[in-house]
């Protein structure tokens, strides 16, 4: 079974804005990645925050997480219409030899 | 980083047949990991391959349905066996990165798969 939620399911925006998707989770995490999707192809890896971390920073993209919440969000800042793509969140938990376990995922669409 | 590819990259089954997904990994690794993506839906575990010993199956995977091979640091593979509509989806393997445990995963391409 899925770990968490993500909010929103579906994102719609303009070229140029921000995009804020949130993951929320249920139980201890070692750490917590980010990951997109282009159309039913392969992950690619955005970003990994540990569990003793609060935030980090990979050029557009920044990443928090609030562990007394058991939330994430990732924020997409000046939108591409390449970033037109599904997000997900995954969670390392805590003495689960780090398999992974997907949130349900955000769809973005960016329109030019 | 890891780089990882599978093969096939698609296929297309006749139902009661079975298909052999591979994955390989361009640096040794200690877990690979199997996942499945039905469509429009997010990515579930199906099992943890540690070289060396049984894989390791979630809740709702056997492996009589999923047996997994991982004859060595590199390379794992899974069958999905006596195949209905239903496993049409699509099937990834990951391996964490050179960071070693707790560090960023890494996804192979996928293998995506229809069974009519």
């Amino acid at each position: 079974s899925q770990q968490g939620e993500e909010d929103p399911q579906a994102l719609s925006i303009q070229e140029g804005e921000n995009a804020t998707m949130n993951c929320s989770y249920k139980t201890s995490i070692n750490n917590l990645q980010w990951y997109r999707q282009n159309s039913g192809r392969g992950l690619v890896h955005l970003i990994l925050i540990r569990s003793n971390e609060r935030e980090k920073h990979s050029g557009r993209l920044r990443v928090t997480l609030d562990t007394s919440k058991k939330s994430s969000s990732l924020l997409i800042t000046a939108s591409r219409a390449a970033d037109t793509a599904s997000y997900f969140c995954a969670t390392a938990i805590s003495g689960g030899y780090n398999k992974l376990i997907f949130g349900a995922g955000t769809r973005l669409a960016v329109h030019p | 980083s890891a780089v990882i590819s599978q093969k096939p990259s698609r296929d297309i089954c006749q139902r009661g047949t079975s298909l052999t997904i591979q994955c390989q990994v361009d640096s040794q690794v200690t877990m690979m990991f199997w996942y499945r993506q039905q469509p429009g839906q997010s990515l579930t575990l199906i099992a943890t391959a540690n070289q060396g010993s049984e894989a390791t199956y979630e809740s709702g995977f056997v492996i009589d349905k999923f047996p997994i091979s991982r004859p060595n640091l590199t390379f794992s593979t899974l069958t999905v066996s006596n195949m209905s509509p239903e496993d049409s989806s699509i099937y990834l393997c990951s391996a964490e990165g050179n960071g070693g445990p707790g560090g960023t995963q890494y996804f192979g391409p996928g293998t995506r798969l229809l069974v009519l």
